[in-house]
């Protein structure tokens, strides 16, 4: 069965670093989100992307967030000057339809030291 | 604010018992309300609901919707070991390509020999 990768599934920076999270959604899928679940916390959106543009986000993808598909494969989101409080499992999800189930992938933990 | 509400937050309960686990929710532009098991990483997906008083079955597991009352039951019945995760309730609400999930903190299932 398709699935949706993430990598890498553990990463480890200093805080005020700059880290990409790469995800590669299920391929014929067309809507792509990525979610994040703060430990103990609940799974919380970030961001809806569709046709090369954010459809959707929330007040947490604030301007330290970015994402990206850079390529036909590849869905990334890009986490600027990191702070603390970005330590979390970052979880990437695709969709073939608007509104029906993600696909989530494992997810990548971000620690930030 | 977009709601959803999880009752109970942990339950423990032996093999063989039923449980229901409860779902409620305020959310503006609602379409539709999905079930989810996460157990050590990414949330599996269980259910979509869509529509009032249809409910939805795979196997042990079943669930139902009250567009009416704004809530959803998710039902294990005969519980087994590996039925022990976090289930997650979330709501798409959504208006055109825009489209957001909103998530519950989970219910834990601990189901014990």
């Amino acid at each position: 069965e398709p699935e949706v990768t993430q990598t890498p599934s553990h990463q480890v920076t200093q805080m005020g670093q700059e880290v990409i999270l790469r995800c590669v959604p299920i391929s014929n899928h067309l809507y792509f989100y990525w979610y994040r679940q703060i430990l103990g916390q609940k799974v919380e959106f970030l961001v809806s992307f569709y046709n090369n543009e954010i459809s959707e986000k929330s007040e947490i993808f604030d301007d330290q967030f970015s994402v990206e598909r850079p390529d036909g494969s590849n869905f990334t989101l890009k986490i600027r000057s990191t702070k603390l409080e970005d330590s979390a499992m970052y979880f990437c999800a695709s969709s073939d339809w608007v509104g029906t189930e993600g696909h989530f992938g494992d997810g990548t933990r971000l620690s930030i030291l | 604010e977009d709601k959803v509400v999880q009752s109970p937050l942990s339950l423990v309960v032996h093999e063989g018992d039923t449980v229901t686990l409860n779902c409620s929710y305020e959310v503006t532009n609602f379409r539709s309300l999905l079930w989810y098991k996460q157990e050590k990483k990414a949330p599996t997906f269980l259910f979509m609901l869509t529509s009032s008083g249809i409910e939805k079955k795979s196997g042990r597991l079943s669930s139902i919707l009250d567009k009416k009352e704004l809530f959803s039951i998710l039902n294990i019945t005969a519980t087994q070991t590996g039925d022990s995760a976090i289930y997650l309730c979330a709501v798409i609400n959504s208006g055109g390509s825009n489209y957001k999930l909103t998530f519950g903190k989970g219910t834990l299932l601990t189901v014990n020999p």
